[in-house]
């Protein structure tokens, strides 16, 4: 099956600093989305980008299919974004079986 | 919307006995997805449903899995008998299934929680 990969697996930030976290994939895919989990477990859609950009606030987030990455970008970080970003893939020879990453646990000190 | 809705959200049960967990999907959505959480395996999910129909099954770990969806507003996934390595968190999701942009963008429930003893 497809593998997803996401780096970093872990990162501190003090409130207020930027970062980039990365998801690579092995395949072509024709769905591709972000999601955060929060420190309570809820799992919350972030954006579906399966190509190009998006922004939304302080997140924004680039699909480069052709090069089988994607990118998100969190700007002036706050306490609340902490937790869990997961990447997930989707191929459309798989329907609508979405393969999830290992994700990045994300802390960020007040 | 309410959203999806999943029940109950925490479960204590002892090996041996039947799990039953509930969920309902946002109204309007025609796909569910039964996924599960653990440390060691990550999100995997289990089955998933289009149109009440059962697509892909192919995640689910053995024949003490099982799963139904009765109507386009409720689905189950019973565990029996459990064993304390199906302690994890369940989620169940559902989307909206078209060909268009924004194709099978997944709305999760908040989980339950299954301790097996």
């Amino acid at each position: 099956g497809i593998q997803v990969e996401q780096s970093p697996p872990d990162l501190i930030l003090q409130e207020g600093a930027n970062s980039t976290l990365r998801c690579n994939f092995s395949d072509s895919v024709n769905n591709l989305q972000w999601f955060h989990q929060n420190p309570w477990g809820q799992l919350i859609n972030l954006f579906y980008i399966p190509s190009g950009t998006k922004q939304n606030g302080r997140l924004s987030a680039t699909t480069v299919a052709t090069e089988r990455y994607s990118l998100l970008y969190i700007s002036s970080s706050q306490t609340t974004d902490s937790g869990v970003y997961f990447c997930a893939v989707g191929r459309k020879t798989s329907g609508s079986r979405l393969t999830f990453g290992e994700g990045t646990q994300l802390t960020v000190n007040p | 919307d309410a959203g999806v809705i999943q029940s109950p959200r925490h479960e204590v049960t002892e090996m041996g006995q039947e799990v039953t967990l509930r969920c309902k999907p946002i109204s309007g959505h025609n796909s569910l997805f039964w996924y599960r959480q653990t440390m060691m395996r990550g999100l995997e999910l289990l089955i998933y449903f289009n149109n009440n129909v059962p697509i892909d099954d192919s995640g689910m770990p053995e024949d003490r899995f099982s799963a139904k969806m009765p109507n386009a507003s409720f689905s189950t996934l019973k565990i029996q008998p459990s064993e304390p390595r199906d302690s994890a968190v369940y989620f169940c999701a559902s989307s909206l299934r078209w060909q268009g942009y924004g194709a099978n963008v997944l709305t999760f429930g908040a989980g339950s929680r299954l301790t097996v003893l």
